[in-house]
């Protein structure tokens, strides 16, 4: 069964600053795909960035930046320019492409973020 | 506009009433998947279905059970809640290898 690891309960960022959340992952597959689910106090799931496995380029979504590092199981998200709206729990989530896991979508425990004006 | 509906929202119930929470997908998604999500543990696996009538179990079934009669809907059934069950509950949906899993809002439930 597959597992993903946020090691870090709660952060801290300066408004403005970069942060880097952490996300590891035990998997023996080769094909899967990889999330960052942003929740707010509202508690909606909201998708802030995906990795396909199958590709090598890490994904960017404006300020938002992953580091895939397949071999190590490895998937930190990177925020830039931290803005307060960015304030909120970061769930990491992996998704198998195989039958036998049922295509299951597994979760961390989730980090909770905290801007700082 | 693509959505996951789920009712209610809120609910206070005691222990012991049965009760539904619906979740409507209007996709034509064949994966649907009940999560509960508690503090400090993420979001676990209920049950989850791959079409009509294919429904599993996931990570935390005990006290619950849930129905695929229509590919639209994936109700979850608490036919005996207890206050271990106080929670807040989203469905999800998604093609069987989708790269996008659409939430629903969730549903605060809480057992007295």
């Amino acid at each position: 069964a597959q597992t993903v690891t946020q090691s870090q309960p709660e952060m801290s960022v300066q408004e403005a600053e970069t942060v880097t959340l952490s996300c590891t992952y035990d998997t023996s597959e080769s094909d899967y795909y990889l999330f960052w689910y942003k929740q707010p106090p509202s508690r909606q799931m909201i998708l802030v960035i995906r990795q396909e496995a199958y590709k090598q380029q890490n994904a960017t979504e404006n300020r938002f930046s992953v580091n895939f590092q397949k071999a190590a199981k490895s998937f930190s998200l990177k925020i830039s320019d931290s803005q307060l709206g960015d304030a909120a729990m970061y769930f990491c989530a992996y998704r198998s492409l195989s039958g036998g896991s049922n295509y299951k979508l597994t979760f961390g425990k989730g980090t909770l973020l905290t801007v700082n004006p | 506009e693509a959505q996951v509906t789920q009712n209610p929202r809120y609910l206070i119930t005691v222990t012991g009433k049965k009760l539904t929470v619906t979740c409507s997908q209007n996709m034509n998604h064949e994966y649907m998947s009940w999560y509960r999500q508690d503090p400090g543990l993420g979001l676990r696996q209920i049950y989850y279905s791959m079409n009509v009538e294919v429904t599993d179990k996931g990570d935390v079934p005990e006290g619950y059970k849930v129905s695929r009669k229509e590919k639209r809907n994936f109700p979850l059934i608490l036919e005996s809640p207890s206050p271990n069950q106080t929670s807040l509950y989203f469905c999800a949906s998604s093609l069987i290898q989708g790269n996008t899993i659409y939430f629903g809002e969730g549903s605060w439930l809480t057992v007295v």
